[in-house]
């Protein structure tokens, strides 16, 4: 158990809607990451928050936005959504805010578009 | 540019031989690499890591190796069980330019032959 918390574990939706996906971070983390994952991507960096504010910016689409609240957990929002936004998402965290020290992973939430 | 790709997408290995992953990176500013494993369903999770001033590692049954000459990490597992079967990321992040975020590889999928 990585002590990162994801919620929901499974969302199924339509074309054109949205939906907010949850992540409590590690105890005592500062950092969250959100991450992409779909078969032909692999892996990708969307945004960090660390400490409430965000840090950095990937791969991430106008359509989606992210925010961290001041209990530290934080929520990706993803609208109008396309079929192509089927994927894995997943939340990471860290203690500080560098890429130089281990990210913990959520279970991630699978997204399913239809 | 940022470049992080694994040699082999896929690896077979009898149980209890030892599995040796590989993985090429291109930026000569990484200073920090880290190995995940992503069993069906679930997130990453850290296995182990290793800094640039350093050229091995071990943990429990495993050991990275780094290369900085050739710009090559590589992951070993010593006598590789069933559990042991997964993909397998290779990431690298630190003080280069890109110090916010960690930039994965396509994974290895390491199946484990009882």
């Amino acid at each position: 158990d990585s002590g990162v918390t994801q919620t929901p574990k499974h969302l199924i939706t339509a074309t054109g809607q949205r939906v907010t996906l949850r992540c409590s971070p590690r105890s005592g983390d500062l950092s969250v990451y959100w991450y992409q994952q779909s078969l032909d991507q692999g892996l990708q960096f969307l945004i960090q928050y660390y400490n409430g504010e965000e840090r950095a910016k990937g791969n991430i689409l106008e359509r989606f936005s992210a925010q961290q609240f001041p209990d530290l957990h934080s929520e990706l929002n993803l609208s109008s959504l396309e079929l192509g936004d089927s994927a894995l998402y997943f939340c990471a965290s860290s203690v500080g805010p560098n890429s130089n020290q281990p990210q913990h992973f959520g279970d991630g939430t699978r997204l399913s578009i239809l | 540019g940022e470049n992080v790709g694994l040699h082999l997408p896929t690896l077979s290995v009898q149980e209890g031989d030892n599995s040796i992953i590989n993985c090429a990176y291109s930026n000569s500013a990484s200073d920090y690499f880290i190995w995940y494993k992503q069993e069906s369903g679930k997130g990453p999770q850290f296995i182990i890591d290793i800094r640039s001033n350093m050229d091995k590692r071990q943990g429990q049954r495993v050991t990275v190796l780094l290369n900085k000459t050739v710009k090559h990490l590589s992951l070993q597992i010593a006598a590789t069980q069933p559990g042991d079967s997964a993909v397998y990321f290779c990431a690298e992040g630190g003080s280069g330019g890109s110090n916010y975020k960690l930039t994965f590889g396509k994974g290895t999928l390491l199946t484990v032959n009882p």
